[in-house]
Order: structure tokens, then C-alpha cells, then sequence
């Protein structure tokens, strides 16, 4: 069974800090997706890697993908308030989905 | 393109009764997952499936939980008898086939009494 570990679970940080959060799995894939969800909310779809080396942006988040390192990284640059939430990566194999157990961030003044 | 849609959004159900949550896919996309989503906990796989066909459902208890993808109409995930123990979020996704990412609908939060 393909297993997704990120850490860390709990991420408090300070307004204005940088961080990562990392997100190992067991298994080879080239198919690694960020997922966001807001408390009591859905998921929303962030980032789709697709290849190693694969980098994305979108405002002050960035995801990277490490094929042959089996490692994605979800960074976080000069963290906002409103980045608190959970955040999940997936990794794509056949057609199924395997999702990390989440990492709760929370930006604090 | 109307999303992931799930109805009801909220089902409080006693124990022993059925649950019945339903869940359209996007247009376009053929593959259906259901998820279980507990408080401040990740989220488990339960099935996956297409147009009538169970593709995998090794995630699902062996007991009293079934679901369907018929030719016409929503998804179905059925759960029997319910417990305390059920009382979860359920999240349906749908995709096309891949590489695209999942898009999630918005949840039935089932509460057992």
C-alpha cells in the first residue's frame, strides 16, 4: 500500500516567516497534487506536479516535486493570516489518489 | 461547469437508520472517490469508482457500507444500520482520467445520534 507522510502535522508560524512542509511517499510516481482546505470546508485544488523537477507557483506559495527523491515541498514565503488552514498533498498512481495526512498551518500576527 | 455536487450537505440519522449520500460528478468526468473524513483527521479512501463499476473499494468497512456509480444518476454511498462511530464528513471527488487533479464536492457531514 502506498503510504503519504507529510510533516509537520501542526505549523504555527509568524506573520511575515517562511516555512516548508514536506511530503514523503513510499512508492514511485510522477503525479503529486497540493490540496488546501479551510475549516469546515472542501478541498480545493492548489498545485498538479506532473514530472521530477516540476516547480509551481501562485502568489506566495510554491510546490516542488522530487521524483527520485520521493519528496514534494510546499513553501510558504513571508506567510499571511489567511494562509492559516489544512494542507494536503496527494499522490496520483493509476487512477487513484493517495492523500497525506494534512499539515494544519496557522499564520499568527 | 457546475462542480462536484453532494447532497444532502447534512444528515443527522439515528442509530440503526440508513444513510443515503449522493454525489454528481463534474461533467466530463468518468471517476468517482468517496472519502471519510474525520474530525481534525485526514482523509481516508473509501472507493473508486466508474459508470457502473467498482473499481476499488479496499477502503470500505466489509459491513453495512456499499456504494454504486449507475449508468444514469448520482453516486451513491450507502451506509446501513448506522453507528455513532459513522458520524464523519463524506467527501465525494471526481477527475477525469489522468494526469488532472481530483475536484472535491463540498461534503455531507453525517451526525449519528
Amino acid at each position: 500500500e502506498l503510504k503519504v507522510e507529510q510533516n509537520p502535522l501542526f505549523l504555527s508560524m509568524q506573520e511575515g516567516k517562511n516555512y516548508t512542509i514536506y511530503c514523503n511517499y513510499s512508492t514511485t510516481s510522477d503525479r503529486l497534487y497540493w490540496y488546501r482546505q479551510d475549516p469546515g470546508k472542501s478541498l480545493e485544488s492548489l498545485f498538479v506536479l506532473l514530472s521530477n523537477g516540476a516547480v509551481k507557483q501562485e502568489g506566495r506559495l510554491m510546490a516542488s516535486l522530487d521524483t527520485k527523491a520521493r519528496l514534494s515541498t510546499l513553501h510558504i514565503t513571508a506567510a499571511v493570516h489567511d494562509l492559516s488552514a489544512t494542507y494536503f498533498c496527494a499522490v496520483g498512481t493509476g487512477n487513484q489518489f493517495y492523500f497525506g495526512t494534512g499539515t494544519s498551518l496557522t499564520v499568527i500576527p | 461547469n457546475a462542480g462536484v455536487m453532494q447532497n444532502p450537505r447534512h444528515l443527522v440519522r439515528r442509530r440503526g437508520q440508513e444513510a443515503r449520500l449522493r454525489c454528481s460528478p463534474m461533467k466530463g468526468h468518468s471517476h468517482v472517490y468517496w472519502y471519510r473524513q474525520l474530525p481534525e483527521e485526514g482523509l481516508k479512501f473509501m472507493v473508486y469508482l466508474q459508470k457502473e463499476n467498482i473499481i476499488d473499494e479496499s477502503g470500505m468497512p466489509k459491513e453495512r457500507f456499499s456504494a454504486e456509480f449507475p449508468k444514469e444518476g448520482p453516486s451513491i454511498l450507502r451506509i446501513q444500520q448506522v453507528v455513532r462511530g459513522d458520524s464523519a464528513a463524506y467527501f465525494c471527488a471526481s477527475s477525469p482520467p489522468p494526469p488532472e487533479s481530483c475536484s472535491f464536492g463540498p461534503g455531507t457531514r453525517l451526525t449519528v445520534l
